[in-house]
């Protein structure tokens, strides 16, 4: 069992908007504004798409956005295409002692 | 362009040891914390071990600690992951991670190498 909940899965179809949560508790996400979301194709290493809960790197679309409501976070897709069809995981700071805690994963379909 | 690129991962025996090394290049190590994360096969992925900067201060996770340790040579631009007491359940793809602010900025990854842990 992972430290951050997420849903196994979602879909959408193309054009539409989805949002995957990630829900930890008040030693993580609902402490620290410091989740970041990771997108992750087969075989491939992850890629930052999110930190600091609402912050995009260079060059990562903006139709990905981030944001956190207590302690939960969540990732929203918007116009969805048909290469967001992926994983996505969250990743919160929690503290010197466990440092970063994973979501367990999202798998997204795009139908 | 940054890279990171690891080495040294493979079959080995249950109670076994093995040297996991990541070659960066691209940017200077020194100005970065550095972390190795990893992946079992069909899993999600698992936080296991940060560096500092300078190496003086490390963090593992519960599953690993005791049996792995962090280190880092920033003249050669290069981490490391020596594990020991090698068990079945640590077999996954193991990434070198650059965090580029404290606290789960990972920036940039390796492509990952693959420990099989198998009698």
């Amino acid at each position: 069992q992972s430290a951050l909940t997420q849903p196994a899965s979602v879909s959408g179809s193309p054009g539409q908007s989805i949002t995957i949560s990630c829900a930890g508790t008040t030693s993580d996400v609902g402490r620290y504004d410091l989740v970041s979301w990771f997108q992750q194709y087969p075989g491939k290493a992850p890629k930052l798409i999110i930190f600091e809960v609402i912050k995009r790197p260079s060059g990562v679309s903006d139709r990905f956005s981030g944001s956190k409501s207590g302690n939960t976070a969540s990732l929203t897709i918007s116009g969805l295409q048909t290469e967001d069809e992926a994983d996505y995981y969250c990743c919160s700071y929690a503290g010197t002692s466990r440092y970063v805690l994973f979501g367990g994963g999202t798998k997204l379909t795009v139908l | 362009q940054e890279h990171l690129l690891e080495s040294g991962g493979g079959l080995v025996k249950p109670g076994g040891s093995l040297r996991l090394s990541c070659g960066v290049s691209g940017f200077s190590m020194r100005g970065y914390f550095m972390d190795w994360i990893r992946q079992a096969p069909g899993k999600g992925l698992e936080w296991i071990s940060y560096i500092s900067k300078t190496g003086s201060t490390i963090y593992y996770a519960d599953s690993v600690k005791g049996r792995f340790t962090i280190s880092r040579d920033n003249a050669k631009n290069s981490l490391y992951l020596q594990m020991d007491s090698l068990r079945v359940d640590d077999t996954a793809v193991y990434y070198c991670v650059r965090e580029n602010e404290f606290g789960g900025n990972m920036d940039s990854w390796g492509q990952g190498t693959l420990v099989t842990v198998s009698s």
